[in-house]
């Protein structure tokens, strides 16, 4: 089955400096790719995806890539503020039904 | 509005008993899943269904089971709790393939 691989497991930046989290994945047919963003004690929220016709999505500071050939993805959050600390995940699937398979997390924290 | 919740937020039990969390979502999703995140390996796939009398095992399905017999509701039992379960379960939705999760609020559960 697919298996999802993330790193690094944690990231400290300062604030204003950019952080980069990668994953790979094994199945080659998987074409839906979210991260997610869970605060302490919440429920992860979709911050975004990207599906497997696009190379590259951005939404305000942050941008998601794909590289299909590689099997990998990643996530760039640029000019980080405080509130961007959190654990992000990246997670992968295939098919109509859409089981989420997820990477092991990365604990983010962007210190003022 | 539509959204997807869990109870009880917080069970603890005893080794050997059989204890079921409720999941009950609004959004008229199709698909449904029960995550268990543990500290170091994100979210592991429990169960899920993709529609009613529909059930399907997941990364770490041993000692747990589900059943589907309406679209809202996914109740997940741990037919024999061990203390290997404790552990925060993370109850999603989806609409089909490719969209988004929506998760509920989490069940922490502890096994004594």
């Amino acid at each position: 089955g697919e298996n999802v691989e993330q790193h690094p497991s944690t990231l400290s930046v300062q604030e204003g400096d950019s952080a980069v989290i990668k994953c790979t994945y094994s199945d080659s047919a998987s074409n839906y790719f979210p991260w997610y963003k869970q605060e302490l004690g919440k429920r992860p929220q979709l911050i975004i995806d990207i599906r497997s016709n696009v190379g590259e999505k951005k939404d305000q500071r942050i941008a998601v890539t794909l590289n299909k050939t590689a099997k990998h993805f990643s996530l760039h959050i640029t000019e980080t503020q405080p509130e961007d600390s959190a654990v992000y995940f990246c997670a992968a699937s295939k098919g109509q039904g859409g089981k989420l398979i997820f990477g092991q997390g990365t604990e983010l924290s962007v210190k003022p | 509005d539509a959204e997807i919740t869990q109870s009880p937020r917080h069970k603890i039990t005893e080794t050997g008993r059989q204890v079921t969390l409720a999941c009950h979502q609004t959004w008229n999703h199709n698909n449904m899943f029960w995550y268990r995140q543990d500290l170091g390996h994100g979210l592991r796939l429990i169960h899920y269904s993709y529609g009613v009398q529909d059930t399907n095992k997941g990364e770490v399905s041993d000692g747990y089971s589900v059943s589907r017999s309406n679209t809202e509701d996914l109740p997940l039992t741990l037919e024999s709790a061990a203390s290997s379960q404790t552990s925060v379960y993370f109850c999603a939705s989806s609409r089909d393939g490719g969209s988004p999760l929506h998760f509920g609020n989490g069940t922490r559960l502890t096994v004594t």
